[in-house]
């Protein structure tokens, strides 16, 4: 099946910028997402961008894809300490059956 | 509007023993899943339904049992616990390939 791998951990200080990346292996992705999960809570959308845009802008959050690497980040400008939570990376693909597959999630913890 | 709601919150079965989890979505949605989640793991998709009256099998149905009689619930059947069946378990709703939309989880512990 898909894979989609992420590192386990990041930390930060509040205030810096915070870079999380996620690599895939579905050549046929069609859309990719960015979750967060907050303790104790399910998964809530952040973003997402279509595979034929590069980047996406949404205030605080820029999303980069690199098609021809596979290669998707989620960058947070002036990370708070209300960002800690772990992240999921997940994309959406016809090699898939069109089922969301996750990563196994990056645990982002801001230090004030 | 409630969204996704999974009832119970919180179980603790003894091995041998079934349950079921019951997802309820108000939102109209076609697809409904299930994932389980483990530590270092994601999220992993038991089974999953396109619409009312049709289930699918995910990356890791066994052990599981599913049934979707009304479009908006989708039950998941543990017939006869095991250890290894202690996860988080999440439910999802979405219409089509779009946002989907989870619950806020099962805590499930099999003794």
């Amino acid at each position: 099946g898909e894979d989609v791998e992420q590192s386990l951990f990041l930390s930060v200080r509040e205030g810096d910028s915070s870079v999380i990346n996620c690599t895939y292996t579905d050549s046929s992705s069609t859309y990719l997402y960015w979750y967060k999960q907050e303790p104790g809570a399910g998964l809530q959308l952040l973003t997402y961008i279509f595979s034929n845009m590069d980047m996406k802008q949404d205030q605080r959050l820029t999303v980069l894809l690199n098609k021809k690497d596979k290669h998707l980040s989620l960058r947070i400008a002036d990370t708070q300490t209300g960002d800690s939570a772990i992240y999921f990376c997940a994309e959406i693909g016809l090699n898939a059956g069109n089922m969301l597959t996750f990563g196994g999630g990056t645990r982002l913890m801001v230090k004030p | 509007n409630a969204g996704v709601t999974q009832t119970p919150k919180f179980r603790v079965l003894k091995t041998g023993q079934s349950m079921t989890l019951l997802c309820a979505q108000d939102m109209n949605h076609e697809y409904m899943y299930w994932y389980r989640q483990d530590p270092g793991m994601g999220l992993r998709l038991i089974h999953y339904s396109v619409g009312e009256g049709t289930t699918a099998k995910g990356e890791v149905p066994d052990g599981y049992n599913v049934s979707r009689l009304k479009k908006q619930n989708f039950l998941l059947g543990l017939e006869s616990a095991a250890p290894s069946q202690t996860s988080v378990y999440f439910c999802a709703s979405s219409y089509g390939t779009a946002e989907a939309f989870f619950g806020q989880g099962t805590r499930l512990t099999v003794v």
